[in-house]
């Protein structure tokens, strides 16, 4: 079965520092791949998806970027962080065009 | 067009009782309907979903009714516990070529004993 891994879980930066987060999904190939971001009490937010190894599209124009180095691996980037950016980021994947699967997510809080 | 407008915000509901969310949506190339339960901190977990052939779909407690002519989708919790206590969120898709799910904005449920 199909696994999906987000971390870290939670992590709290400072205004200016760069982010990294990573996602991985077991038991499958090559998924598609999103980025979400949820703020507090409000909806899901796409960020970037990914249909393949260096193939990244972004919805939304902002300080943050992803990456896919592997077939299976999803990694979220800020080089320098805003206090705007806090919030749940959430990883999802599917295959094919339709259910979307979630991971844990990580609760990111910029001070 | 793109929007996916879900109601009501907020939804209280005694233990046994239905919880009913709706939601309506205008693009008509919509083609797959998904909903949604979050419990806080969590990750949204696809509850269940429908696709616009069907009026009805029903997976236990939890059944989704569409209105294919209105453009509207509802889902119905029959006898409500409060382990249901979640946000619910509705969202739809153009599905081949479209990779990206389109999220209504959330119902906080809370079911009271």
């Amino acid at each position: 079965s199909q696994t999906i891994h987000q971390w870290p879980a939670t992590l709290v930066q400072p205004v200016g520092s760069p982010l990294s987060l990573e996602c991985t999904v077991e038991g499958t190939s090559n998924p598609n791949l999103y980025w979400y971001r949820q703020a507090a009490g409000r909806g899901l937010q796409l960020l970037f998806y990914s249909v393949g190894i260096g193939q990244i599209s972004s919805e939304v124009p902002q300080n943050l970027s992803a990456s896919r180095p592997q077939d299976r691996q999803f990694i979220l980037s800020s080089k320098k962080l805003l206090l705007s950016d806090s919030g749940f980021y959430l990883c999802a994947w599917n295959e094919g065009f339709y259910e979307q699967y979630f991971g844990p997510g990580t609760r990111l809080t910029v001070t | 067009q793109q929007q996916v407008k879900q109601s009501p915000q907020s939804l209280i509901v005694q233990k046994g009782g239905i919880s009913i969310i709706n939601c309506a949506y205008e693009n008509t190339a919509f083609d797959y309907f998904p909903w949604y339960q979050q419990f806080p901190g969590k990750g949204p977990a696809l509850l269940i979903a429908i696709r616009p052939d069907v009026s009805e779909k029903k997976e236990g407690r939890f059944t989704i009714s569409f209105n294919k002519s209105a453009k509207q989708f509802s889902l119905h919790i029959m006898d409500s516990q409060p382990g249901d206590s979640a946000t619910y969120f509705c969202a739809a898709t153009a599905g081949a070529g479209s990779y990206q799910l389109t999220f209504g904005k959330g119902t906080k449920l809370s079911v009271i004993p």
